[in-house]
């Protein structure tokens, strides 16, 4: 079952614009990861975010984690054309004991930067 | 380095016919795994392998068998495939299963008619 549920499920911005794109999720988790997608290509991961940490930077990423809403947000600043993709988030839930954790995704969101 | 390799690219099956995808990484993972992806539905797993010799079941693992003889193969066989079939089929790997980020191949477009 989809543990990751992205918002908006699509997204369109002019360059130069930012993007902010929404994760939320049912159960507790170990942590979050974002990745992202190009037109027939495989997932590139982007960034992970522990449970035990609110806000992380990765270039012109933000990642921001409230573990009481269980919500996460991507924030990506000065958007370029090339940030066109479809971006997943992926959570690792707390496993129970012996049991093996597994990453589920999202649906995905599809961001379109216009030139 | 080439990460994980997908073949073939491309594939049209007829119903009922078997055929293998196949997965191999030269990053020396321990983790490797099987999704598919279906418009609306995300990525869902199919099978993982946590070391050679070791595989276990995910989400949607009926049509597919897998097995793990090497740390770097990690094939995945449509029995007698089926039209529900028809997918995009990823790969993936990572170092472990422990806070682990994985690493895509770049898919199998797979048509059954």
């Amino acid at each position: 079952s989809q543990q990751g549920e992205e918002d908006p499920q699509a997204l369109s911005i002019q360059e130069g614009e930012n993007a902010t794109m929404n994760c939320s999720y049912k159960t507790s988790i170990n942590n979050l990861q974002w990745y992202r997608q190009n037109s027939g290509r495989g997932l590139v991961h982007l960034i992970l975010i522990r449970s035990n940490e609110r806000e992380k930077h990765s270039g012109r990423l933000r990642v921001t984690l409230d573990t009481s809403k269980k919500s996460s947000s991507l924030l990506i600043t000065a958007s370029r054309a090339a940030d066109t993709a479809s971006y997943f988030c992926a959570t690792d839930a707390l496993a129970q004991t012996g049991a093996n954790s597994k990453l589920t995704f999202g649906k995905g969101i599809t961001l379109s930067v216009r030139p | 380095n080439a990460g994980v390799t997908q073949t073939p690219k491309f594939q049209v099956l007829k119903t009922g016919q078997s055929m293998t995808l196949q997965c191999a990484q030269d990053m020396n993972h321990e983790y490797m795994s099987w999704y598919r992806q279906d418009p609306g539905m995300g990525l869902r797993l199919i099978h993982y392998s946590v070391g050679a010799g070791i595989t276990d079941q995910g989400e949607v693992p009926n049509g597919y068998n897998v097995s793990r003889s090497t740390t770097e193969d990690f094939p995945l066989r449509l029995l007698s495939a089926a039209p529900s079939q028809t997918s995009v089929y990823f790969c993936a790997s990572s170092y472990s299963m422990s806070a682990y980020t994985l690493h895509f191949g770049n898919g199998t477009r797979l048509t059954v008619t």
